[in-house]
């Protein structure tokens, strides 16, 4: 799986967009990009995924750029509920089978009202 | 959606002792669970991949005889701390993958507390 570079911590305030970057530079044409979050004691949660097109769901928008070197996560109304440590994770769709995800060491967002 | 259910959120036992966390897959068959511990401020690290029948596979530096994983069905797997220390004390988080879509779900996570 692709190497991904993410900023240590964010902040944001409460109602604003949350733009979260991750650079992924070696990832391979068949690798998709992943997100998930983990809240403080709590086991991480999917967010949006995506292979090369832009990708939204009730949670987030997930933009990849044309050269798919690098994403970023949008939470479009970021709240307190948001605060938690975000995952940026390259692997081939599905994976190799039996194979767990490998977590790097995210990004804390930190949103305040 | 796809559920994995993981008990007890909490324990506090003595060192010396045995723990037993217990993932559950509520709505799908999980051939495949794997066991991660995190520390405090730290990300989460893989210890072990079980899967159902079979002996599980653990990480460099994961002792297996300390940290026995059962994956007896499709359904549960069980990772025991034994004799635990209090440098066990950790956050231990399961997880499945999920057949339908190759996604991943995660249980809510045990706190260890070796005392």
């Amino acid at each position: 799986d692709a190497k991904t570079t993410q900023p240590p911590s964010m902040d944001c305030a409460e109602g604003r967009a949350a733009n979260l970057p991750c650079n992924h530079s070696t990832i391979s044409g068949n690798e998709y990009v992943y997100w998930y979050r983990q809240i403080h004691s709590q086991g991480p949660q999917y967010i949006i995924h995506g292979l090369k097109n832009n990708e939204t769901n009730e949670m987030a928008s997930l933009i990849i750029t044309e050269d798919r070197k690098s994403s970023t996560l949008i939470l479009p109304h970021a709240t307190l509920r948001d605060t938690a440590v975000y995952y940026c994770i390259v692997r081939v769709a599905g994976g190799q089978a039996g194979t767990a995800l490998i977590f790097g060491k995210g990004t804390t967002l930190s949103v305040s009202s | 959606g796809a559920v994995v259910s993981q008990h007890p959120s909490r324990v506090i036992c003595k060192s010396g002792t045995s723990v037993k966390i217990e993932c559950r897959s509520l709505d799908f068959q999980a051939t495949t669970m794997f066991w991660y511990r995190q520390f405090p401020k730290q990300s989460l690290m893989l210890m072990a991949t079980s899967n159902e029948g079979s002996k599980a596979t653990y990480e460099q530096g994961v002792e297996k005889d300390k940290f026995l994983i059962n994956h007896a069905s499709l359904t549960l797997s069980t990772l025991t701390v034994t004799s635990a220390h209090p440098e066990d004390s950790s956050f231990y988080i399961c997880s499945a993958r999920v057949p339908a879509n190759y996604g991943y779900t995660f249980g809510s996570g045990t706190r260890l507390t070796v005392v």
